[in-house]
């Protein structure tokens, strides 16, 4: 049963700490998104990658946040140095791009169990 | 920018009954989908349900089906024959179909949590 995988599930940190969040994309995928849900703001786009590559991550905050894949079975998201307002559950969703016709996109997300991230 | 709102916050359905969640969306785009998450207590996203906007006719999956009305941009999601089980949070999503574009994300409404009675 292939599934996204996320670690850790829970993450209490303090304030100024380094929180690095990991994700195993589905074996064979080549797209992964990285989500951030609060109450305030809903399920947000941080970033995604295809085939490795970052390919927009217009919804994060650069100065501190960071995501990479340094291959195709690891994701990561990284927060230097956390912040309270950075509390919420981060998923990872992962997905196949495919081509039909002239039709391209990632036709289902699969997502992660999530990480839920407390900065105190 | 695409937008999609879900304007109930709350619903409440008694069991074996049914229940209709509402999502409008703003686009300008001619061709996309539009999904049904579901987010139980565990907080693992499932996805429910998924629309072409290029197919007329409505999406079905069992007990859940929706009502895709695309020049009005409202996608409702109809559930047929409530569970307990049914309870949490729903949340409709949109997004591009990009032709050799990159762009592959979600967009979500809000969420409406919905309770079941029994």
């Amino acid at each position: 049963d292939a599934r996204v995988t996320q670690t850790p599930r829970h993450k209490v940190t303090e304030m100024g700490q380094e929180v690095t969040m990991r994700c195993q994309p589905i074996l064979g995928h080549n797209t992964v998104f990285w989500y951030r849900q609060t109450m305030m703001q809903g399920l947000e786009l941080l970033a995604y990658f295809r085939n490795r590559a970052p390919l927009d991550d217009s919804g994060m905050p650069k100065d501190r946040f960071s995501a990479e894949m340094p291959d195709a079975t690891l994701a990561t998201l990284k927060i230097q140095p956390s912040e309270p307002r950075d509390s919420a559950v981060y998923f990872c969703a992962s997905g196949l791009r495919r081509d039909r016709g002239l039709r391209y996109g990632v036709n289902e997300q699969f997502f992660g169990p999530g990480t839920r991230l407390t900065v105190l | 920018a695409q937008t999609v709102t879900q304007s109930q916050p709350e619903m409440s359905v008694q069991e074996a009954e049914t229940v209709t969640l509402s999502c409008t969306y703003d686009t300008s785009e001619s061709d996309y989908y539009l999904f049904w998450y579901k987010q139980p207590p565990s907080r693992q996203m499932i996805l429910v349900i998924r629309q072409e906007a290029y197919k007329q006719q409505n999406a079905t999956e069992n007990r859940f089906s929706v009502n895709f009305q695309k020049a009005a941009k409202s996608f409702s999601l109809k559930i047929s024959d409530s569970q307990l089980g049914d309870a949490a949070m729903y949340f409709c999503a949109y997004r591009r179909t990009i032709y050799g574009g990159s762009q592959g994300n979600l967009i979500f409404g809000k969420g409406t949590k919905l309770s079941v009675k029994p």
